[in-house]
């Protein structure tokens, strides 16, 4: 069985502050990896996501992750947050039986 | 863009009663899913279908059933409504799996309150 584990639950940080969310995955085969993110009063969408090639990737309002296959792991990124990033942010993970499993989610509140 | 449209956003019901959960996409998507979200539980698997009558179990799909007769649509079905079902239920569609096209869309959510 797929599972995600999300490290962060709940992280303030200042307007300027570099962020990292942790990810990590459990399953066996080939799998594709995603981070969703739900502002407030909004539904949930895609900031970016792994399905082969370059590791690095990048998304959406200057996000980016890295998959590291070794340490079944695909952390988020961003130099320098701002106030507008305040959401909650889901990491998920599909690999085989055509389900995509999330993490439990991390809050991201950026203080002013 | 890809809409998937959820019927209700507000729910109220009582004990026992049985509860229909609609949810429509208008992109001809293959694979559709239906998840629940609760604070400090993140996003938990319902049940999922990849085409049409086709249905798997998810992670969690005890006290719920779904239905699929047509390709847009999505039902979930709460055969006996309990409190412990309080919850925001998502709807979302992905066209086929495996591909560089996989991503979910998903509806504004229903919140559903059972007293």
């Amino acid at each position: 069985a797929q599972s995600v584990s999300q490290h962060n639950h709940h992280v303030i940080l200042s307007e300027a502050a570099s962020l990292e969310l942790g990810c990590n995955y459990s399953y066996g085969g080939t799998v594709n990896l995603f981070w969703y993110v739900q502002y407030p009063g909004q539904h949930l969408q895609l900031l970016l996501k792994y399905f082969s090639g370059d590791p690095l990737v990048k998304g959406i309002k200057g996000f980016e992750a890295e998959f590291i296959k070794s340490k079944f792991s695909f952390n988020l990124r961003k130099p320098s947050v701002q106030w507008s990033d305040t959401a909650e942010y889901f990491c998920a993970v599909s690999g085989g039986y055509q389900k995509v499993t999330f993490g439990i989610g991390t809050k991201l509140q950026v203080i002013p | 863009d890809v809409k998937v449209t959820q019927s209700s956003r507000y729910l109220v019901k009582r004990t026992g009663e049985k509860v229909f959960l609609e949810c429509v996409q208008d992109m001809d998507h293959e694979n559709m899913f239906w998840y629940r979200q609760d604070p400090g539980l993140g996003l938990r698997l319902i049940y999922f279908s990849y085409d049409v009558k086709m249905k798997e179990k998810g992670d969690i799909p005890e006290g719920y059933s779904v239905s699929r007769e047509k390709k847009e649509r999505f039902s979930l079905i709460l055969e006996s409504a309990s409190t412990n079902q309080t919850s925001m239920y998502l709807c979302a569609s992905s066209p086929t799996f495996g591909t560089a096209n996989e991503k979910l869309f998903f509806g504004s959510g229903t919140q559903l309150s059972v007293l």
